[in-house]
């Protein structure tokens, strides 16, 4: 059992370029989120979806986007980086509808925009 | 809105040492759960915690334990005999089950740096 799986782990990025942070679980979960972590800041909710076709808005959407074509994958976009995109992203899971139960993470992607 | 605040940014203690970090929360749903995880300088999020609002009881596991008061809405995390491999980044987090109890998202504070010295 993989768990939740994020790629690429480490990835610098050219201000202006495009790119995709994978993401996939294999637990058949309902629920998946994308989350940014900024020293200081915590980690903050970007976008989140709670089933295949169905994607939100988090606390920090601008500059992302977001699909969930699939229950196992979750990508997030980033269409044009800037420097402030500098970051660790974590991309995380759960089972179902009702809050609190067990919330997988995955191990993190460092993303660094220059 | 929901908020999580974690006043301590960081702290350090000596080995062996007892440590309790703070964490105080708002959230206006009567349905919620709290968390706490630990993030290791290898930077993964480790799980430590899950508490249910209807659930006031504190919890003891191994050196862990923690102290859930409703009535102060806080949710204290203490280490006791600390240890060097305790040393951590620890992370309160809250999510709130809104009216109509379908959505789901954590909100989380903003760390407690914990130095353990040998």
């Amino acid at each position: 059992n993989a768990g939740v799986t994020q790629t690429p782990k480490f990835q610098v990025l050219k201000t202006g370029q495009s790119m995709t942070l994978q993401c996939a679980q294999d637990m058949n979960h309902e629920y998946m989120s994308w989350y940014r972590q900024d020293p200081g800041m915590g980690l903050r909710l970007i976008h989140y979806s709670v089933g295949a076709g169905i994607t939100d808005q988090g606390e920090v959407p601008n500059g992302y986007n977001v699909s969930r074509s699939t229950t196992e994958d979750f990508p997030l976009r980033l269409l044009s980086a800037a420097p402030s995109q500098t970051s660790v992203y974590f991309c995380a899971s759960s089972p179902d509808r009702k809050s609190g139960n067990t919330i997988y993470f995955g191990e993190g992607s460092w993303l660094t925009v220059v | 809105a929901q908020k999580v605040t974690q006043a301590q940014t960081e702290i350090s203690v000596v080995e062996k040492e007892d440590v309790t970090l703070d964490c105080v929360y708002e959230t206006r749903d009567t349905t919620y759960y709290l968390f706490w995880y630990k993030q290791p300088p290898s930077g993964e999020l480790v799980f430590l915690i899950r508490r249910n609002s209807f659930d006031e009881q504190n919890e003891i596991s191994g050196r862990y334990s923690w102290n859930f008061q409703k009535s102060t809405s806080s949710f204290n995390f203490t280490i006791t005999a600390s240890q060097v491999v305790d040393s951590a980044v620890y992370f309160c987090a809250l999510s709130g089950l809104n009216s109509g109890g379908s959505n789901y998202k954590l909100t989380f504070g903003k760390g407690t740096l914990l130095t353990v010295n040998p």
